[in-house]
């Protein structure tokens, strides 16, 4: 399996609302990452996983929770969102240390309403 | 043409002909280079490769070029097609990083 897979692939939420994304991979990969992408724009980091504990908090807004219950897995939960926060947010998976076979799933279109 | 503005830089080329998408880097300590393309609904799927020590790099009808003098990286794209179209981003690591920074991105329409 070569695949990070997230579900779901659309989510209309509104700014009230608790949700969460979820991210799993079965390649072995020890460090997880989330991202943000805007329309026509590089995908932005937001947080890094590494051996299922937190090493990297881009200065992310606390609405937005991580976890990582377990290896495969990596959640995004989302709580009292902003219409801005409205965007494709995306998970890759890498070994720890090595730029080489960073895996991107094909992303959470989230619209904030 | 290829277009530069506040807008996606948009590269338009006709089916058959060689493309090539540009990217400036700014830091001088990074050492390793990567070429994403990502299709429309699609996360960024990794096209090729290079390391610092080397000038180029050639991969299925896809070469990279990286001059470190003028910190400049390119992806030529030979004999493109439609399938061809999609968003490419360069991406660098520096100085022990092993977590890629992307670059603008460049819009690559492939007309058949």
């Amino acid at each position: 399996d070569t695949e990070v897979t997230q579900t779901p692939k659309h989510l209309v939420m509104g700014m009230t609302n608790k949700k969460s994304l979820k991210c799993e991979q079965h390649m072995g990969h020890r460090a997880m990452y989330w991202y943000k992408q805007k329309a026509k724009k590089p995908p932005e980091l937001m947080f890094v996983y590494s051996y299922e504990k937190l090493s990297i908090n881009e200065s992310v807004p606390s609405r937005f929770s991580p976890e990582c219950p377990n290896s495969s897995l990596l959640n995004l939960h989302l709580h009292a969102l902003q219409p801005e926060d409205s965007a494709l947010y995306l998970c890759a998976s890498s070994q720890p240390g090595q730029p080489l076979g960073y895996t991107f799933g094909s992303g959470t279109r989230l619209t904030v309403v | 043409g290829e277009s530069v503005g506040l807008h996606l830089p948009t590269l338009s080329v006709q089916e058959g002909d060689n493309s090539i998408i540009n990217c400036a880097y700014s830091n001088s300590a990074s050492d390793y280079f990567i070429w994403y393309k990502q299709e429309s609904g699609k996360g960024p799927q990794f096209i090729i490769d290079i390391r610092s020590n080397m000038d180029k790099r050639q991969g299925q009808r896809v070469t990279v070029l990286l001059n470190k003098t003028v910190k400049h990286l390119s992806l030529q794209i030979a004999a493109t097609q439609p399938g061809d179209s999609a968003v490419y981003f360069c991406a660098e690591t520096a100085g022990g990083s092993y977590i890629p920074t992307f670059g603008r991105g460049t819009s690559l329409i492939v007309h058949p």
